[in-house]
Order: structure tokens, then sequence, then C-alpha cells
């Protein structure tokens, strides 16, 4: 298994450029999120899923659009970006059952893509 | 509001010497805690997790977390630290009835020789 994986490791958008930060796992997990990491901030929760088309809004939103056509992808949109979108964007994935709200909820991260914008 | 609060930012240690790291989370039903660990430019592994089991919680790399609820601490430990525990820790918290998780701040961990 490759677990999590996410393209690109890097990148550099001038401001109003889009772009799509691709997030893929193998474990057939259910449930995908998208984490956006700023210094001294922890990680905040952009967008989650809870399985194929099924979206939700996390903590921090705005500027991003994610979908969730197969249970494996979870691609994150940014329309326009702006500065304040520089970060580091992890994507993760665990087992969900609607079923099942309980439970350890284990997350596995990608190793991340760390975007700038100017 | 539910958060999880870090301590301390920057923790610094002499190899050989025990490691404790601070965690609290404001009170909620029965909450799954964890702790990750992140090394420099990589992503997020998980060290352990708590899950209404028992209260203390071994996890990898000699590392062990104790859930008091009573003080709602989750403080990670390990009784001698090692030049490659030097990282970056998150404390998190997943909320009853909520399927987000909520991350502290972090806690650098520097290992000094």
């Amino acid at each position: 298994n490759a677990g999590v994986t996410q393209t690109p490791k890097f990148q550099v958008l001038k401001t109003g450029q889009s772009m799509t930060l691709q997030c893929a796992q193998d474990m057939n997990h259910e449930y995908m999120s998208w984490y956006r990491q700023d210094p001294g901030m922890g990680l905040r929760l952009i967008h989650y899923s809870v399985g194929a088309g099924i979206t939700d809004q996390g903590e921090v939103p705005n500027g991003y659009n994610v979908s969730r056509s197969t249970t494996e992808d979870f691609p994150l949109r940014l329309l326009s970006a702006a500065p304040s979108q520089t970060s580091v964007y992890f994507c993760a994935s665990s087992y969900s059952s609607h079923h099942n709200v309980e439970g350890s909820y284990e997350q596995y991260f990608g190793p991340g893509t760390r975007l700038t914008v100017t | 509001a539910q958060s999880v609060t870090q301590l301390d930012s920057h923790v610094s240690v002499s190899e050989g010497t025990p490691v404790l790291l601070r965690c609290n989370y404001s009170s909620s039903y029965s909450p799954s805690l964890f702790w990750y660990v992140q090394h420099p430019n990589k992503g997020l592994q998980l060290l352990l997790k708590y899950t209404s089991a028992a209260t203390l919680v071994k996890g990898i790399n000699g590392f062990e977390a104790e859930f008091k609820k009573s003080e709602t601490s989750f403080h990670l430990t390990k009784p001698s630290a090692h030049m490659s525990d030097a990282a970056e820790y998150f404390c998190v918290v997943r909320y009853t009835g909520r399927r987000a998780l909520t991350f502290g701040s972090g806690t650098r961990l520097q290992v000094q020789p």
C-alpha cells in the first residue's frame, strides 16, 4: 500500500492563479480531509468528506473547493490564490462508518504540499 | 469552544533525560485523544491514542501518555530522550459527536547531546 499520497510536493503560484492539490489513498478509507498547517497554529481543517459524493466544510473553508467523485481521490481546489493561502497542506484519511461515529478515528496523513503564493 | 492547549511551544532536554510534553483539552464526555509526531519536512505519524480503555496508553518509540479526566490532561512522557526524538509533537482531540480532529498548536522538542 502506498498509503496517502499528495502531489505536488512544492508549488509556487501568483496571486489570482488557480490550481488543484491532489490527494489519493489506497486503503479504501471512507473519511478524507484536508488541513492547512501554519506556524504556531497546529493543523486546521479546511474541508472533509465522509464518502464519495459527500463533502462538508471544516474550520477554514473560504477560498477552497473540494469534490469526492471516488473513494480514492479527494482533490483540493484553489480558485483564485491569495498570499494568505501560503501554507503547508496535508491530506488525511481514516476508516469511518456512518453507523459508528465513535471509534479511534486514527487518521493517516500524506507527506504534505508546500504552497507559496506571491 | 472546544479547544486543545499545549502548554509549551518549545521544550529542550538533554539526551538520556526524561521528556514531558503537556496537553490540556476542554472538558467533554469521552473524547478520543491522540499524540502525533512530525519530523522536519515530513507528514504526521501517530504516536499513541486513547479511546476510553486504559488511562495509561503506551505508544511507539517508548512514549506513553496518561489520561486524567479530573485534570482534563493528556501529557506525553518518555523516560529517556533520544536524539531521534527531536521533532514537533501535536496533541489532538476528537470530541464526542464530531468527526473532525482538533489540533493543539504543537510543541517543538529539542534534544541536546
